[in-house]
């Protein structure tokens, strides 16, 4: 059964720093992730995803994500945090049964950025 | 262009008491979705809807009901509630194509149940 991973709950990085937050994946086949982005009494907000080509695919809000297929991995970065982007993060892994385009989540990390 | 809607926002609802969560959306979607979201379990399925006329469970359906009522909407009853049932309720919409269809999110539903 496909499913993703994120081994850390919480992030901590101050603000002008890169940060990573980490996802891991498990899947039959070609794999098809997601990060979205989740702000305090908000919906998800969809940021980017990874369905074949360029291992490195740019998202909103100048993050990115490196697909790195050996490693099965997914990790979302961003050159220089932002205390605005405080906030829960998903990966996701697309579900290849069935119809409509269901997605699993992982539990999510916090990510906390200070001054 | 309002994306998903939902209603109510917060709902408190008693043990044993019924109610139905309201989704909208205004992109013309195929597929809709219910989730739950519990603190440390991320997003779980609930009941999907891959095209107008289908629905299927997903991971947790026990305990609730869905109706897709026309293209725009999909809702979600809970016949008796139980204290288990308090959660935050999310739908979501995609498009149904031959590739992946992105997943677009209504603000959520707070539901207590005591």
């Amino acid at each position: 059964a496909q499913s993703v991973a994120q081994p850390e709950d919480q992030v901590n990085v101050a603000e002008g720093n890169p940060l990573t937050v980490k996802c891991t994946y498990s899947v039959s086949g070609n794999p098809y992730l997601f990060w979205y982005v989740q702000y305090p009494n908000r919906g998800l907000q969809f940021l980017l995803k990874y369905i074949t080509g360029d291992n490195l695919v740019k998202g909103s809000y100048g993050f990115e994500a490196e697909f790195n297929k050996s490693q099965t991995s997914f990790h979302l970065k961003k050159p220089s945090a932002l205390v605005s982007d405080s906030a829960l993060y998903f990966c996701a892994v697309r579900v290849n049964t069935g119809g409509g385009n269901k997605l699993t989540f992982g539990t999510g990390t916090q990510l906390k950025v200070e001054l | 262009n309002a994306g998903v809607t939902q209603t109510p926002k917060f709902q408190v609802l008693k043990t044993g008491q019924s109610m139905t969560l309201q989704c909208a959306q205004d992109m013309n979607h195929n597929s809709m979705y219910w989730y739950r979201q519990d603190p440390g379990m991320g997003l779980r399925l609930i009941y999907y809807s891959a095209s107008e006329g289908t629905t299927d469970k997903g991971e947790v359906p026990n305990g609730y009901n869905v109706s897709r009522l026309n293209k725009r909407e999909f809702s979600l009853r809970l016949e008796s509630a139980a204290p288990s049932q308090t959660s935050v309720y999310f739908c979501a919409s995609s498009e149904r194509v031959a590739g992946v269809g992105t997943q677009y999110f209504g603000p959520g539903t707070r539901l207590t149940v005591l």
